[in-house]
């Protein structure tokens, strides 16, 4: 199993460009979560997904869109990126009990200029 | 809503000393908690979890904590630290709640630093 994989590592953008994040799970987990980690202030959640067609905001959602066509896949879609967008983002899946470990992806490391 | 609070944003300990972190958390309702440590460049790794039953939960590499329900507190130990322990650790706390589907809320991460 290759896990939670993230694509791309490393990513510098423009003010008011967009991207996709993209984020894929081979463990068949119904939940999956988008984070994103600023120094200091631990991971906070932007939005996240119970199952395919389902999902809804976290702590942070301003400036960032998702959808879940498929149980595998969670893009992240930042329509016009601003510099307050710069971060490192983590994407994590686990099965749809509360108790169960996340399992996190290696991170996406994103710069907004 | 809960919350997470970890004492301490770095902490220094040297090899072979107790390594110590400090967590307490505020939950209306009765909470799963959890420890994870992220080494440089990497996501998130599961140290331990509680959830319910025994109060002292042991993880990898050594690490264990102990749930104490009247301090609101999931302190993090290791009795002897490795070189290899330095990362930054992270505690967690979702509901055991159905609609809060698990959510889990991290708190701001300890760094942690061995020394020689």
């Amino acid at each position: 199993n290759a896990g939670v994989t993230q694509t791309p590592k490393f990513q510098v953008l423009k003010t008011g460009q967009s991207m996709t994040l993209q984020c894929a799970q081979d463990m068949n987990h119904e939940y999956m979560s988008w984070y994103r980690q600023d120094p200091g202030m631990g991971l906070r959640l932007i939005h996240y997904s119970v199952g395919a067609g389902i999902t809804d905001q976290g702590e942070v959602p301003n400036g960032y869109n998702v959808s879940r066509s498929t149980t595998e896949d969670f893009p992240l879609r930042l329509l016009s990126a601003a510099p307050s967008q710069t971060s490192v983002y983590f994407c994590a899946s686990r099965g749809l009990a509360s108790y169960n470990e996340q399992f996190f992806g290696p991170g996406t490391r994103l710069t907004v200029l | 809503a809960q919350s997470v609070t970890q004492l301490g944003s770095h902490v220094s300990v040297s090899e072979g000393a107790l390594v110590l972190l400090r967590c307490n958390y505020s939950s209306s309702v009765p909470p799963y908690l959890f420890w994870y440590v992220q080494y440089p460049n990497q996501g998130l790794q599961l140290l331990l979890k509680y959830t319910t039953g025994a109060t002292l939960v042991k993880g990898i590499n050594g690490f264990e904590a102990e749930f104490k329900k009247s301090e609101t507190s999931f302190h993090l130990t290791k009795p002897s630290a490795h070189m290899s322990d330095a990362a930054e650790y992270f505690c967690a706390v979702s509901l055991m709640t159905t609609d809060s589907w698990g959510k889990l809320q991290f708190g701001a991460g300890t760094q942690v630093v061995v020394t020689p």
